[in-house]
């Protein structure tokens, strides 16, 4: 079974700040993906970001990026240099190889970024 | 902008009513997919289609009725609707490969009165 955990119901930030969002898994896959997205409160599910498994290096988008420990199962984004337009909901998502017409998605973190 | 389409963006209807959500994606993906989210809640995975056929149904009501005419179109057809199911319908689409990930239309927000 696949398991994503996100333990910041809520979080703030101050603009131009960095911050970081968490995410756990748990899975019994040897070969998975793993995704952060963004809803703003317009409800459209932007795609972020993508970290392989077996990805070497941490996954960096612009102003994203990924800290993947694949040891601790955690896969936590990084937003840096926070902008106002980055508030909204992030959620941390896997897809694993044997089932993999399947997203399994956290319950979610709201960010708030402060003027 | 989205690259996958989904009308209407809102939809009121009535407990007998009859009405059908659309999804139009033409980045050549393969696999389809509808949610259904609840405020402040992640998406719940409804249906999945893979090469135009029906794939995952996970245990959704029969007053839901997943249709995919052709590779790039998905539609929803609701009937007979409850209350409870008023939400966020997302229509996603991604290729048939763990390592891509979906992509999400803008969302039907129903109300069933």
């Amino acid at each position: 079974a696949q398991k994503i955990t996100q333990t910041q119901p809520g979080m703030f930030v101050q603009e131009k700040e960095a911050v970081t969002l968490d995410c756990t898994y748990d899975t019994s896959d040897p070969s998975y993906g793993l995704f952060w997205y963004k809803q703003p409160s317009s409800g459209e599910m932007i795609f972020l970001i993508y970290q392989g498994s077996y990805d070497q290096q941490n996954a960096t988008e612009g102003r994203y990026s990924l800290n993947f420990q694949k040891a601790r199962k955690s896969a936590n984004l990084v937003i840096s240099a926070s902008q106002l337009g980055d508030s909204a909901m992030y959620f941390c998502a896997m897809r694993g190889w044997a089932n993999f017409n399947k997203f399994y998605f956290g319950s979610g973190t709201k960010l708030n970024v402060k003027p | 902008d989205t690259e996958v389409t989904q009308t209407p963006k809102h939809l009121v209807m009535g407990m007998t009513n009859k009405k059908s959500l659309k999804c139009e994606q033409h980045m050549g993906h393969r696999a389809m997919y509808w949610y259904k989210q609840k405020a402040k809640k992640p998406p719940e995975l409804m249906f999945v289609y893979s090469y135009e056929k029906l794939s995952i149904n996970e245990s959704v009501p029969s007053r839901f009725s997943p249709e995919c005419p052709n590779s790039s179109l998905l539609n929803l057809h609701l009937h007979a609707l409850q209350p409870e199911d008023s939400a966020l319908y997302l229509c996603a689409s991604s290729q048939d490969n763990p390592g891509d990930g979906a992509f999400f239309g803008q969302g039907t927000r129903l109300t069933v009165v």
